[in-house]
């Protein structure tokens, strides 16, 4: 069974901190995503991966930058955190025509 | 440009009774689509995925659905609702052609069953 694994399910910091969200995924997949999820809004993609160093833009990527120097690994960073940063973050793998995998998801607080 | 509507952001339905989920989705090319769960405070669950061929789509814990080209939809049903299916449901689209599996999901449709 694919792992996709989110380093933290919550995690509470604070304004203009520098926040790193991690991703983990087992199954050698090309693709990785983030995405935040929030009350009738639905998944709205921030960044996506294909493959290693490379990174593109998704919907909302103002406030966040990405990380990926390895294949397995996709890190997500919030330059400096801000209140409407709150939110559920969900992390997804996937091979070229497969299934997004997802992990459990980080519910991020910021004060 | 792809995009997908899910009809109705909450549906009622009591335990026993057909589960019906609406998904219209737009598309240029031929799209791939999937249903996904999300029980409370966890990630996205696959529930099934048309691709090509049979247009009736089974799926796991009794659901499947139904990709109708004409109409552009991909409702998904269940004949006999369980109180274990409460949860929020999410449709998707992807390119058939596209290697990055990226996809466009509709809003979610939280389901609730009454006893």
């Amino acid at each position: 069974d694919v792992k996709v694994t989110q380093s933290s399910r919550y995690l509470v910091k604070r304004t203009g901190e520098k926040v790193f969200l991690e991703c983990v995924q087992d199954m050698d997949h090309e693709n990785m995503f983030w995405y935040r999820q929030d009350p009738g809004l639905g998944l709205r993609l921030i960044y996506f991966s294909y493959d290693v160093k490379m990174k593109e833009k998704g919907d909302i990527p103002e406030g966040y930058s990405v990380s990926r120097e390895k294949k397995e690994r996709f890190s997500l960073i919030l330059e400096s955190a801000s209140t409407n940063q709150t939110s559920m973050y969900l992390c997804a793998s996937t091979g070229v025509s497969q299934p997004q995998h997802f992990g459990d998801g980080t519910r991020l607080s910021i004060l | 440009a792809q995009s997908v509507t899910q009809l109705g952001s909450h549906v009622s339905v009591s335990e026993g009774a057909l589960v019906l989920l609406r998904c219209n989705y737009s598309s240029s090319v031929p799209p791939y689509l999937f249903w996904y769960v999300q029980y409370p405070n966890q990630g996205l669950q696959l529930l099934l995925k048309y691709t090509t061929g049979a247009t009736l789509v089974k799926g796991i814990n009794g659901f499947e659905a139904e990709f109708k080209k004409s109409e552009t939809s991909f409702h998904l049903t269940k004949p006999s609702a369980h109180m274990s299916d409460a949860a929020e449901y999410f449709c998707a689209v992807s390119l058939g052609t596209s290697n990055t599996g990226k996809l466009i999901f509709g809003q979610g449709t939280t389901l609730q069953v009454k006893p």
